[in-house]
């Protein structure tokens, strides 16, 4: 079945450093990839996708490249804020195309800490 | 545009006792809807989801069901909680088969005593 692995937080930088979180999936099909964000006691929020292979997903100064080669979509930053502090969520859909199911596969999120 | 809302945002149960959580989709006609639930410190698990009225499908067999009774109404229900039960449910909304991408509610954290 499909899955999603992110490493595991917390990761702690200070601001204005490069962030990566490493994401990688295992999925039949072409799957869309995404990556939500969680802020404490809050929703998920939709931060950015790539529905298919070299594609580059991209949002408030994060990025996202979808390869297939290495089943990766490793979420990047150049220069993290305190704002940022969150929970991060990698995700991939499921290719149910006929049910109409179209679920989320979750990563287990990767907590990010950002001091001042 | 288009917004999803979770009632009610906190809720404290004993074990034992009924459950019923609603969720609400304004500005879309019918949406394919989700509840997932998200244990402390964990991923989030799909629990149901639905493309029309009346149309559940269960992903995980346990104590909870699900209904749509309207076209943008979703609710989680149980007749007896378990402690097991206890979490952060989230309710989500997808624009049916034209996309993927799913739009979260603000969520339900229920602790079950």
């Amino acid at each position: 079945g499909n899955s999603v692995t992110q490493m595991e937080g917390p990761v702690t930088l200070s601001e204005e450093a490069f962030l990566t979180i490493n994401c990688t999936y295992t999925a039949t099909g072409y799957p869309s990839l995404f990556w939500y964000v969680q802020y404490p006691g809050e929703g998920l929020q939709l931060l950015l996708k790539a529905t298919k292979a070299d594609d580059k997903g991209s949002n408030k100064g994060f990025e996202a490249t979808y390869r297939k080669e290495t089943t990766s979509f490793h979420l990047e930053k150049g220069s993290v804020q305190v704002s940022d502090s969150a929970v991060y969520f990698c995700a991939l859909s499921d290719q149910g195309l006929n049910t109409g199911r179209r679920a989320l596969t979750f990563g287990s999120g990767t907590r990010l800490q950002v001091q001042p | 545009s288009q917004t999803i809302h979770q009632w009610p945002a906190t809720l404290v149960q004993p074990v034992g006792s009924p459950l019923s959580l609603e969720c609400t989709v304004e500005g879309t006609s019918n949406p394919n809807l989700y509840w997932y639930r998200q244990a402390a410190g964990r991923g989030l698990q799909l629990l149901f989801y639905s493309v029309g009225i009346g149309q559940i499908s269960s992903e995980v067999p346990q104590n909870l069901s699900a209904s749509r009774p309207q076209d943008r109404q979703f609710i989680l229900s149980s007749k007896k909680l378990l402690l097991s039960d206890s979490g952060f449910y989230l309710c989500a909304w997808s624009a049916g088969l034209a996309t993927d991408t799913q739009y979260f509610g603000p969520g339900t954290r229920l602790t079950v005593l």
